[in-house]
């Protein structure tokens, strides 16, 4: 099993939908949850992290379940611009590394 | 300040042949990170140093693989022999402290033929 799963996707969406991705990890001593975003040929990089009372930025809203060990994240009205691959990252201060999932593609369409 | 900075950011090398990716972290950062992605497996961490010291290398695929930090401000990844199955996109990515935000350079996009 792997240490941070996300769904497969991909997720093909019109434009102002609501889509919502979800991730599991299987080391209950992760500390630090963060969703990066990956555009086409790019590099990735931090769309938002994830705290324990859930924050939102915008449209997008990030969860976290420790009870569960799964941490969502929502993007409301859908934008073309959010086409793009999102990875779920687990840290673990203990380790000092990070771990991401595979990642999960998003394509929105007109 | 300029970011991760990596270079080559392409190569094209023959099967046999010794490459070298080369990355500048953040300064300050002291955290630094080599990945591998591709369609297949996706973004692999292959290695990762603190304060410049190797802390888990248990990503690298095999000895043809090497990489080393001899200072804060300098990294390098070498493959030597190169195979057709090396291809892929590396990423070098510093940050402060392991488990913080880590920022990615654009990455070095190698082919082996």
């Amino acid at each position: 099993r792997k240490e941070v799963e996300q769904d497969p996707g991909p997720f093909n969406v019109p434009e102002g939908a609501t889509v919502a991705f979800n991730c599991t990890y299987s080391n209950s001593a992760s500390q630090s949850f963060f969703w990066y975003r990956q555009d086409c040929r790019k590099e990735p990089k931090l769309l938002m992290s994830v705290y324990s009372s859930g924050n939102e930025d915008g449209r997008f809203t990030a969860q976290l379940n420790r009870a569960s060990q799964y941490i969502s994240l929502l993007i409301r009205d859908s934008k073309l611009s959010d086409s793009a691959t999102y990875l779920c990252v687990v840290a673990n201060t203990n380790a000092g590394k990070s771990t991401f999932g595979d990642g999960t593609t998003l394509t929105v369409k007109p | 300040d300029a970011g991760v900075i990596q270079s080559p950011r392409h190569e094209v090398t023959e099967m046999g042949q010794e490459v070298t990716l080369r990355c500048k972290p953040i300064s300050g950062h002291n955290s630094l990170f080599w990945y591998r992605q591709t369609m297949m497996r996706g973004l692999e961490l292959l290695i990762y140093f603190n304060n410049n010291v190797p802390i888990d290398d248990s990503g690298m695929p095999e000895d043809r693989f090497s990489a080393k930090m001899p200072n804060a401000s300098f990294s390098t990844l070498k493959i030597q022999p190169s195979e057709p199955r090396d291809s892929a996109v590396y990423f070098c990515a510093s940050s402060l402290g392991g488990d913080n935000e880590q920022f990615f350079g654009p990455g070095t996009r190698l082919t082996v033929l």
